[in-house]
């Protein structure tokens, strides 16, 4: 079925140095979203991609889209204790009848100050 | 507004009991979700409604799980009989067309123990 993976599983980083995080579907996507969740929080929406190549950034995040639409990333620049917790991707899958959001494994990242 | 709201927060019982979620979208909200998390699987959709209606159950793992949607403030996961393996933490999430249906608001989850 269709998968979506992610990389690293886990990712400790000094803080102000750079983490990124990579998403791969095996399907092409409609679209993805990144959500984050923090340690005993729920997932909270950061961001959504469209389009095929679309960039993104939010200060110090920035989101890819891949041009095949079948992969993504976030990076983020000198990361700080704030950015602690779990990133997940989410790609839509379009089916026939219906559509269907897959939740990435996730990358857990720890910065250690 | 208030986001999502779950309740119990949190819940033990034991084994062989009925255990019963419930979740409130944020109003306007036309599509709910029912999420489980667990350290082994991650996040998995059981199931997802729109307009009240159940889209795609195919995430159900058995059964023993049903959900509902009365109406469009108030949907409920149940699990009967419970089994120590649906130890989890159950979120609830809406979106609406408006905003983009696939911008999931979560709700803060229920932590269920089965003992």
């Amino acid at each position: 079925g269709q998968q979506v993976m992610q990389i690293p599983q886990y990712q400790h980083v000094q803080e102000g140095e750079d983490f990124t995080t990579y998403c791969n579907s095996s399907t092409t996507l409609s679209n993805i979203q990144w959500y984050k969740q923090r340690p005993g929080g729920h997932p909270v929406f950061l961001i959504q991609l469209v389009k095929s190549g679309e960039v993104k950034k939010q200060k110090r995040l920035t989101f890819q889209f891949g041009e095949a639409k079948k992969n993504s990333s976030l990076h983020i620049t000198a990361t700080q204790t704030t950015d602690v917790g779990t990133y997940f991707c989410a790609g839509l899958i379009m089916k026939t009848s219906y559509d269907k959001v897959i939740f990435g494994p996730g990358t857990s990242l720890s910065v250690i100050p | 507004d208030a986001g999502v709201i779950q309740s119990p927060r949190h819940e033990v019982t034991e084994m062989g009991q009925e255990v019963t979620l419930r979740c409130k979208p944020i109003s306007g909200h036309d599509y709910l979700f029912w999420y489980r998390q667990t350290m082994m699987r991650g996040l998995e959709l059981l199931i997802y409604f729109n307009n009240n209606v159940p889209i795609d159950d195919s995430g159900m793992p058995e059964d023993r799980f049903s959900a509902k949607m009365p109406n469009a403030s108030f949907s409920t996961l149940k699990i009967q009989p419970s089994e120590p393996r649906d130890s989890a933490v159950y979120f609830c999430a809406s979106s609406t067309i408006e905003t983009g249906k696939d911008t999931q608001y979560f709700g803060p989850g229920t932590r269920l123990t089965v003992l």
